[in-house]
Parts: structure tokens; C-alpha cells; sequence
């Protein structure tokens, strides 16, 4: 099971670009990294997930280096809405449900200042 | 569709007593989850299902049970509830395990 680590929190202001990473230098060759956001007394989001390179949708980019033992979720232009925990997860999205990559561990707390 | 739903959203109990959280799921998700998150602390897994008729434990089973009901159902069960179990709970559904959808949670004290 793929452990990560990640900062305990990051403090950054409105219209900056933030990026956090998140170490997991035992990743497997099927494991996929996903993140997930989430707001105080709400269940955590799907954000972003990717497997090598990078991957881009309308709410982050997440870069992955080649040997893939870290990764970089990238929050273009934040605002304070931003404002939340960021979870980085390692496991193999093809195992359909097993608990395999189901480690959120404590997150980055992200504060975003006006 | 209404995603992931549970109840109930607050519940107080006193030690010793019985309850069961529900979760449903209309996503038709094979996949389902108990969590439990602590103040000041990431999610912790309780149990899953991988599909209808299976459940496995997860980090933390001890003191609760589990039934997959059907595919859109799976409930979380303390049997004799006590203080270290009072937590935020959140129930998950998924295809694959990650990329999950989350219910709001139900808020357990016990007293």
C-alpha cells in the first residue's frame, strides 16, 4: 500500500497559483494518484486524478515527473473559496472498489488570505 | 439525481446503546464505504463493499458491523456504542476505489 506525504498546511492569497506535492515513493506500477478537496463539515471531492504527465481539467492540473514517486497538484488563480484540505491518494483504480489507495491520511490544509 | 445520501445527519446516544447509519446511493456504484473522520484528522476506513453481497474490513472495523443491503444500500451498525466512537461519519460509492462521491455525513456523539 503506497504511503504519501504531504505538507501539513500552506498558506497562499487570492490570484496566486498554488501548488502543493505530495511525496509517494513506493507507488506501484498500476497505482493512479488522485486528489480530493475538502470544506469543513462536507465529505471530501473528487478533484483530479492521473497516472503519468499531466493532466488538466477546469478546476486543477496535476503533474506527474516521470518516475512518478511524487506528484503536483496545481490551483491556478485561487480565491478564498479555495480555502479547504487537499487529500493525495495512491492506488490502483482498477481494482473497482477494494481498500487498496483508500488512505487519505491528515491533507494539506490550504488557507487562502484576501 | 440526489448522489450519495445518509441518515441520520445528527444522532446522540449514550454508551451501551445500538444504532444503524444508512447510506444510499443512486449511481448505480458497485462500489460502497464507511468512513470516520476525527477533529483535526484525515478520513479513516471502516468497511467497504466491492459489490452487492460482498463487505471486507477496513483500518478501523472494530465495534461496528456492516450490510449491503442491495446494490444502493449499505448500512453501518454499532452494536454497543461507546466514546471513542463519537466521530463525523461519511458513507462513499464508487466504479473504481478512486474516484469516490462522498455523502454530507452524519455527526454521531456519544455520550
Amino acid at each position: 500500500l503506497a504511503k504519501t506525504t504531504q505538507p501539513i498546511s500552506m498558506d497562499s492569497y487570492e490570484g496566486q497559483e498554488v501548488n502543493i506535492t505530495c511525496s509517494h515513493n513506493n507507488i506501484a506500477t498500476n497505482d493512479y494518484i488522485t486528489w480530493y478537496q475538502q470544506f469543513p463539515s462536507q465529505g471530501p471531492r473528487f478533484i483530479i486524478q492521473g497516472y503519468k504527465t499531466k493532466v488538466t481539467n477546469e478546476v486543477a492540473s496535476l503533474f506527474i515527473p516521470a518516475d512518478r514517486k511524487s506528484s503536483t497538484l496545481s490551483l491556478p488563480r485561487v480565491s478564498l473559496s479555495d480555502t479547504a484540505v487537499y487529500y493525495c491518494l495512491v492506488g490502483d483504480g482498477r481494482t473497482g472498489g477494494g481498500a487498496d489507495g483508500l488512505t487519505f491520511g491528515k491533507g494539506t490544509h490550504l488557507i487562502i488570505q484576501p | 439525481n440526489a448522489g450519495v445520501t445518509q441518515t441520520p445527519k445528527f444522532q446522540v446516544l449514550k454508551t451501551g446503546q445500538s444504532m444503524t447509519l444508512q447510506c444510499a446511493q443512486d449511481m448505480n456504484h458497485n462500489s460502497m464505504y464507511w468512513y470516520r473522520q476525527d477533529p483535526g484528522m484525515g478520513l479513516r476506513l471502516i468497511y467497504y463493499s466491492a459489490s452487492e453481497g460482498t463487505t471486507d474490513k477496513g483500518e478501523v472495523p472494530n465495534g461496528y458491523n456492516v450490510s449491503r443491503l442491495n446494490k444502493r444500500e449499505f448500512s453501518l451498525r454499532l452494536e454497543s456504542a461507546a466514546p471513542s466512537q463519537t466521530s463525523v461519519y461519511f458513507c462513499a460509492s464508487s466504479w473504481a476505489s478512486n474516484e469516490q462521491f462522498f455523502g454530507p455525513g452524519t455527526r454521531l456523539t456519544v455520550l
